[in-house]
């Protein structure tokens, strides 16, 4: 297993509310990544933290927002919740920026 | 066009086959590219690093082929347990931020 943890394991909301998920990094890891995996589809990049500050961000609209806190740990919140927000989510954790990434189990999230 | 892209398969191969996937990139600035493995409702697991020189790990050898900005998965001697979708991701370093670009997958199916 990577280390990486990730809560809750499933999640289902309705339409307009707002989830935070979240991610504990693998030890000694200062780079978390979150990324949002549709049916189907590759995992799409959300963002990025690195020692607490956002280091980049995908094409997702502001209400996805994140925070990272000292102990590297994260968390991805969505305010106004929409039907296509359904899907798997997945952070990933790395020694450092450049370094490679490796997966949590995701949280899986069905907005109704 | 989409930036990585791949066949999404399904490869349907006896076991003891081999097996090759491709993955192509539009994104000449790319630097480095992996192969992950996902099983159903699992995350992503990296498989192997592809380097410019080529690599191998046991039964599995990647290649990269920066001139036509391909990467190749070649699984030899099939075994059930690898049926799973096989990603592909390559990764451009962007003012000090790494995130990596999935492709969609292709599903590998194995039969006894």
């Amino acid at each position: 297993e990577t280390g990486v943890t990730q809560s809750p394991t499933h999640l289902i909301k309705t339409r307009g509310q707002q989830v935070t998920l979240r991610c504990s990094s693998q030890s000694g890891h200062n780079t978390v990544s979150w990324y949002q995996q549709a049916l189907g589809q590759g995992p799409q990049f959300i963002f990025q933290y690195y020692r607490e500050e956002e280091n980049g961000r995908g094409n997702f609209p502001p209400r996805f927002s994140g925070l990272q806190f000292p102990n590297y740990s994260s968390e991805l919140n969505v305010n106004a919740l929409e039907l296509d927000d359904s899907a798997l989510y997945l952070c990933a954790s790395s020694l450092e920026v450049s370094e490679t990434q490796y997966f949590g189990p995701g949280t899986r999230l069905l907005v109704l | 066009r989409k930036e990585v892209e791949q066949d999404p398969g399904p490869f349907n191969v006896p076991e003891g086959a081999t097996v090759a996937f491709n993955c192509t990139y539009s994104n000449s600035a790319s630097q480095s590219f992996f192969w992950y493995r996902q099983d159903c409702r699992k995350e992503p697991k990296l498989l192997m690093s592809v380097y410019s020189s080529g690599n191998e790990d046991g039964r599995f050898t990647a290649q990269l082929n920066r001139a036509s900005q391909y990467i190749s998965l070649l699984i030899r001697d099939s075994k059930l347990s690898d049926s799973a979708t096989y990603l592909c991701a390559v990764n451009k370093e962007d003012t000090g931020r790494r995130a990596l670009t999935f492709g969609s997958g292709t599903r590998l199916q194995v039969q006894p």
